[in-house]
């Protein structure tokens, strides 16, 4: 059964970079099929996909955000990366990294996730 | 970007009732609608996939419905475990969008 697991610091100031870090057990980053997200919660509010990364390298982003991410992986590391540039009080969110995976139906799933890390902005 | 509407927002009902929750979406996704079921401090859980789909592990008393734009989750007879937030997803195209959540509340 795969865990992911997030890491990063908790308060960042603004105008600076969010970084946060999800490290993968039970499964490889390095396995074809699944894209490894990062998926966002601001507080007492619903859920945003903000990217994607696949083994290869190749990167999908949110539009909304696009200017200011970049995903990245670490396959040597079990590991993939979420960085999150010029941040404001409006990035005050819980994030998740999850896997995104084929259903074998109609479409992908996010079948599994972290726990979540709470990341606020603020000086 | 595909907007997703769920409705209601909250919800009070009482243990053993039957509830349907819905989700629409701004244009057809055909059947690309997942539901997943969020505890309080806790990461969403995947409760059905391609609308209709029961991911392994799922209580039997959930089951989804629908295609093009309308979609419905429903809990079959309450449990006190199911007083929740819920949220419907499309994986139809991306930016993948969720719906802003139904809170299930005890009556």
């Amino acid at each position: 059964q795969v865990q992911l697991q997030e890491s990063g610091p908790g308060l960042v100031k603004p105008s600076q970079t969010l970084a946060l870090t999800c490290t993968v057990s039970g499964g490889s980053v390095s396995s074809g099929g699944y894209y490894w997200s990062w998926i966002r919660q601001h507080p007492g509010k619903g859920l945003e996909w903000i990217g994607y990364i696949y083994y290869s390298g190749s990167t999908y982003y949110n539009p909304s955000l696009k200017s200011r991410v970049t995903i990245s992986i670490d396959t040597s590391k079990n590991q993939f990366s979420l960085k999150l540039s010029s941040v404001t009080a409006a990035d005050t969110a819980v994030y998740y990294c999850a896997r995104y995976k084929n259903s074998d139906s109609s479409g992908y799933i996010f079948d599994s996730w972290g726990q979540g890390t709470l990341v606020t902005v603020s000086s | 970007d595909i907007q997703m509407t769920q409705s209601p927002s909250s919800l009070s009902a009482s243990v053993g009732d039957r509830v349907t929750i819905s989700c629409r979406a701004s244009r057809s996704i055909s059947r690309y609608l997942n539901w997943y079921q969020q505890k309080p401090g806790k990461a969403p859980k995947l409760l059905i996939y391609a609308a209709s789909s029961l991911q392994s592990g799922v209580p039997s008393r959930f089951s989804g419905s629908g295609s093009g734009t309308d979609f419905t989750l429903t809990i079959s007879s309450l449990q006190l475990e199911d007083f929740t937030t819920y949220y419907c997803q499309q994986s139809y195209s991306s930016p993948y969008t969720f719906g802003q959540g139904t809170k299930l509340e005890i009556k």
